[in-house]
Parts: structure tokens; C-alpha cells; sequence
């Protein structure tokens, strides 16, 4: 089975401090991705790496970045956490696939709290 | 813009049927996703459509019409166990997912 390991299911977090959060996969997918999860709202792409060492800004990148050391490692970085970044943030990763199913496998999620 | 369309939240029998709706526009499209996710819990993968008509697998289906914009998830023999939301997405022209806010059902005994 494909894991997704997210290393926190709750973060605290108190306004300007920096975070990470770290995402590994298993299955030696190349495509790994962020996403923010708000009620009433469907998942929105905050990045995606293609590769090591690669990104790609998703939909609302602002206030993120994101780093790609290793093909199993993808983190997510608030430089200077805000309020409005208290969320769930899912990450997911899939094969890279242009012509067959690109099924993303999801890890369980960390609920950020800023303060 | 892109947008997908799903009803919020839907109530249904144990042991009944439940059908699950999706419209979208979106720039281009690459096939149709059903995801489930349970509270507190990652969305996991439950179907594929990408050509027109009904995709079968067990006790859940998937519909679709590339020319309606539309897909539906059919739910049979209810169980408590599908109490969960459900994730309508759409890959769109560059391969990129668009997502539905989900549907959230609830199953009564």
C-alpha cells in the first residue's frame, strides 16, 4: 500500500513564528503536492514538485514555499505563519503519468493553529 | 473560471440507494475523480471516468457525461461505515486537479 506520512496531525503555532511541515511518501512517486483544506471550499493547490529540486507554484502560493531535497520529501514552509493560514493541509503524492490515471495518494493531514 | 458543483450535504437510509451529483466547467478535462474521505482522515481514491457512460466496481458507481458536464456517484446497500465526505475532481487541461468542496453524507439507521 502507498503511505503518505505527514509528521504532525495538530500544530499550535503563534502569529510570525516559521513552519514546517513535512510530507514523505514511500512509493517513489515524482509528483508530490500541497493542499489546503477550509470548510466550504474545495482542496486548493498551494505547490507541486515535479521532481527534486523542482517546484511549481499552485493556486494560492502566497505566504508559502516549499522544498524538495529528496525524491520521498516534500515541506512545506510558512516564512511567517498568519491567522488566516489556520488550516488543514493534506499532502499528496502520485506517479508521473501523462496518459494513464494520475491517481494522488493523500497523507491524514495537519491541522495548523495559528494564534 | 473553473468550477465544480456538488450538493453539500445529503441524509440517506441505511440499505438505501444514494445518488451523489457533479457538474463542472473547467478549461479542458483529463478524466473525473471520486474521492472519499472520512472526518479527520485522508481522502482515498474510489473512482476514474474519463470516457462517457458507467464505471461499476462493487457497491459503488460512477457515471459520467463529458458533454452534460456532469458525473454522479451511485451508493448501494448503504452502509454506516459510508457516513463520510465525498470529493468530486477534475483534471483539467494541464493535468492539474480541480476540486469540488465535497459532499457530506450521512447515513441513519
Amino acid at each position: 500500500d502507498v503511505k503518505v506520512t505527514q509528521s504532525s496531525r495538530y500544530l499550535v503555532k503563534r502569529t510570525g513564528e516559521k513552519v514546517f511541515l513535512e510530507c514523505v511518501q514511500d512509493m517513489d512517486h515524482e509528483n508530490m503536492f500541497w493542499y489546503r483544506q477550509d470548510p466550504g471550499l474545495g482542496l486548493r493547490l498551494i505547490y507541486f514538485s515535479y521532481d527534486v529540486k523542482m517546484k511549481e507554484k499552485g493556486d494560492i502560493p502566497e505566504g508559502y514555499s516549499v522544498s524538495r531535497e529528496k525524491k520521498e520529501r516534500f515541506s512545506l514552509i510558512l516564512e511567517s505563519a498568519s491567522t488566516n493560514q489556520t488550516s488543514m493541509y493534506l499532502c499528496a503524492s502520485s506517479f508521473l503519468r501523462d496518459y494513464q490515471i494520475n491517481i494522488q495518494y493523500f497523507g491524514a493531514g495537519t491541522r495548523l493553529s495559528v494564534l | 473560471g473553473q468550477n465544480i458543483d456538488q450538493p453539500t450535504e445529503m441524509t440517506a437510509t441505511e440499505g438505501a440507494i444514494v445518488q451523489i451529483n457533479c457538474t463542472y466547467q473547467t478549461s479542458g478535462f483529463n478524466g473525473l475523480f471520486w474521492y472519499q474521505q472520512h472526518a479527520g482522515e485522508a481522502p482515498t481514491f474510489l473512482s476514474y471516468n474519463v470516457l462517457d457512460g458507467l464505471e461499476e466496481k462493487g457497491r459503488f458507481s460512477s457515471f459520467l457525461s463529458r458533454s452534460k458536464g456532469y458525473s454522479y456517484l451511485l451508493l448501494k446497500e448503504l452502509q454506516m461505515k459510508d457516513s463520510a465526505s465525498y470529493l468530486c475532481a477534475v483534471m483539467d487541461s494541464n493535468y492539474q486537479l480541480i476540486w469540488g468542496a465535497g459532499t457530506k453524507l450521512i447515513i441513519k439507521p
